[in-house]
């Protein structure tokens, strides 16, 4: 059983460019959360999708964005970005049944922007 | 955002039990208490939750103050695999719903 996949591993980008990074979900589950870790930090929340739709929105600006598929597989998409968003992407799925108290995250994309 | 409060560092010596602790004076009657784990280059991991009582699991046991202001996460043999960031987290499934938040953690040593 596949746990929960992300790619790409390692990206560089520029400042003011955009980017999506993709996620799949431990088979069976249906809720995505994305995580935004820095450097000597915890993971902060972004945004949680179930049923293609966003649930909850932590304290992120609108650049960020995202989407979920009907396979539950899900996109982060991050526009126009800053030296401020190089940092560890991780995504985590659950499931909405369970209460969603079990997250399982992805090993995480390691976002560099310069 | 709920608060946690944990020391930023520990050691143990390998096969030794290891007691994190964790302040949480402001807890609400509904936040559950999760802590997770993230091991060197991977995403954190669910260790263990609970509401009011004691848990055990094949992983760890939490106990829990009796005014649930404090918890604590226990190991009963440090393994080097145990080398880790734990995190202590509340959630209110009511209020916060499904965001976690992460604090800054503790960082666990085992040393051989």
């Amino acid at each position: 059983d596949a746990g929960v996949t992300q790619s790409p591993t390692h990206l560089i980008k520029t400042r003011g460019q955009q980017v999506t990074l993709r996620c799949s979900p431990k088979s069976g589950h249906d809720t995505v959360s994305w995580y935004q870790q820095a450097l000597g930090q915890g993971p902060q929340f972004i945004f949680q999708y179930y049923e293609e739709e966003e649930r909850q929105r932590g304290n992120f600006p609108d650049r960020f964005s995202g989407h979920q598929f009907p396979n539950y597989s899900s996109e982060l998409n991050v526009n126009a970005l800053l030296l401020g968003d190089s940092a560890l992407y991780l995504c985590a799925s659950s499931l909405v049944d369970r209460g969603n108290y079990e997250q399982y995250f992805g090993p995480g994309t390691r976002l560099t922007v310069t | 955002d709920a608060k946690t409060t944990q020391p930023n560092s520990m050691e143990s010596n390998e096969e030794e039990p290891v007691h994190l602790p964790c302040n949480h004076s402001t807890i609400s009657g509904t936040d559950y208490i999760h802590w997770y784990r993230q091991l060197p280059s991977q995403g954190p991991e669910y260790v263990i939750h609970g509401l009011t009582s004691n848990v055990n699991n094949r992983m760890a046991s939490l106990a829990i103050a009796e005014d649930r202001k404090s918890s604590t996460l226990i190991l009963h043999r440090a393994t080097l695999r145990d080398a880790a960031v734990y995190y202590c987290i509340l959630r209110d499934p009511s209020n916060t719903g499904n965001q976690f938040y992460f604090g800054t953690g503790t960082s666990l040593t085992v040393i051989p």
